[in-house]
């Protein structure tokens, strides 16, 4: 079966310091990967999406960025880190051609 | 411009009783629509989902009703647990893009009372 990990569950940074979250997938092969930000009270932003190893879009300007490495590794980064850039970050999955979304158990970052 | 809205941000249900929540979408082109279930600090898990060609589908206590001229979808849980107690989504799909776009709504946090 499939499985998708996300690390770390929570992270605390001082603004102007790197990021980098990771995402890895288990079980399946050249899946479509994605990035989300929920704001308090808010529903899910997504932020980057990758159909395949080095190919990202992003759908929202910002101060963050994605790579995909590896075909079930996403990354998500930052140089330096805004006030702005606090909220729950998921990673998702999907097959090729699918609409069926499924999450990671989200990053919690706050930056103070 | 928000394509897919929840315009009620929580809903308080006795345990036993049914529990409907509502979505309303603008965009005609969405084909495929989903609902998810979220517990704090936890990632959406998918619940249940349906296809513009129909207009009900159903999984044991949940039942998703979709209205393709009203351009509104609900979900239906039937009867209505305490561990039901979660944050819902609903999201929308345009299945003219190569990657599989959700667009989600707000949420609605569903409380159900013992």
């Amino acid at each position: 079966s499939q499985t998708i990990h996300q690390w770390p569950a929570t992270l605390v940074q001082p603004v102007g310091s790197p990021l980098s979250l990771e995402c890895t997938v288990e079980g399946t092969s050249n899946p479509n990967l994605y990035w989300y930000r929920q704001a308090a009270g808010r529903g899910l932003q997504l932020l980057f999406y990758s159909v395949g190893i080095g190919q990202i879009s992003s759908e929202v300007p910002q101060n963050l960025s994605a790579s995909r490495p590896q075909d079930r590794q996403f990354i998500l980064s930052s140089k330096k880190l805004l006030l702005s850039d606090s909220g729950f970050y998921l990673c998702a999955w999907s097959p090729q051609g699918a609409s069926i979304q499924y999450f990671g158990a989200g990053t919690r970052l706050s930056v103070l | 411009d928000q394509q897919v809205k929840q315009n009620s941000p929580s809903l308080s249900v006795q345990e036993g009783r049914i529990s409907i929540l509502n979505c309303d979408y603008t965009n005609s082109m969405f084909d495929y629509f989903l609902w998810y279930k979220k517990y704090p600090a936890e990632g959406p898990t998918f619940l249940i989902s349906i296809s513009s060609i129909k207009d009900k589908n159903e999984d044991g206590r949940f039942t998703v009703f979709l209205n393709k001229s009203a351009k509104h979808l609900s979900l239906h849980i039937v009867p209505s647990q305490p561990g039901d107690s979660a944050v819902y989504f609903c999201a929308a799909s345009d299945g003219g893009t190569s990657y599989g776009k959700l667009t989600f709504g707000q949420g609605t946090i569903l409380t159900v009372h013992p």
